[in-house]
């Protein structure tokens, strides 16, 4: 079945700090990749995306390239701010199963002034 | 500009006591999922809906019921909760290879 790997947290860095949330997949076909992030109290919103090889995805100065080659979809982000505090779920959903989405266990980032 | 919209935000439950937690989108979408957070867990798939009329079981489905009422909406059902059952619920919508639209979450406590 697909998986989704994240690195363990929680990170703990300082602002304006680079920050990488790495995240690897299993996955049959060719699945489409997310980080969504969540703040605290709420659900989980979309952040970037990408849907085939070699895409990046991109927002609010997050980005995150498709490897199919290494099965990775890091996280990446070149100065972090403390409003950036949150916990960062990498997922995948594949063309079958309803699209159903196969999440990471979470990481909790917390950036300290 | 509702989006996923869930009921109740908060519940506390008795054990053996049942309930319904209810939710509903407004974005027209074929899908609909329910999952529970749990710390250092990340998100299970309790049950989803691929479209009006269907339910299928995820990866712990055991305790609950779904009804897809409608297109809009989709409600979970605990008809005898156990202390195991404490978590907080999200409802999701979406469609094939998309991004899920969460609800802001059903903190649930079974005492």
């Amino acid at each position: 079945g697909n998986s989704v790997t994240q690195m363990e947290g929680p990170v703990t860095l300082s602002e304006e700090a680079f920050l990488t949330i790495n995240c690897t997949y299993t996955a049959t076909g060719y699945p489409s990749l997310f980080w969504y992030v969540q703040y605290p109290g709420e659900g989980l919103q979309l952040l970037l995306k990408a849907t085939k090889a070699d895409d990046k995805g991109s927002n609010k100065g997050f980005e995150a390239t498709y490897r199919k080659e290494t099965t990775s979809f890091h996280l990446e982000k070149g100065s972090v701010q403390v409003s950036d505090s949150a916990v960062y779920f990498c997922a995948l959903t594949d063309n079958t199963n309803a699209g159903k989405s196969t999440f990471g266990d979470g990481t909790t980032l917390t950036v300290k002034p | 500009n509702a989006g996923v919209t869930q009921t109740p935000k908060f519940q506390v439950l008795k054990t053996g006591q049942s309930m319904t937690l209810q939710c509903a989108q407004d974005m027209n979408h074929n899908s609909m999922y329910w999952y529970r957070q749990d710390p250092g867990m990340g998100l299970r798939l309790i049950y989803y809906s691929a479209s009006e009329g269907t339910t299928d079981k995820g990866e712990v489905p055991n305790g609950y019921n779904v009804s897809r009422l409608n297109k809009r909406e989709f409600s979970l059902r605990l008809e005898s909760a156990a202390p195991s059952q404490t978590s907080v619920y999200f409802c999701a919508s979406g469609e094939l290879q998309s991004v899920a639209f969460f609800g802001q979450g059903t903190r649930l406590t079974v005492v």
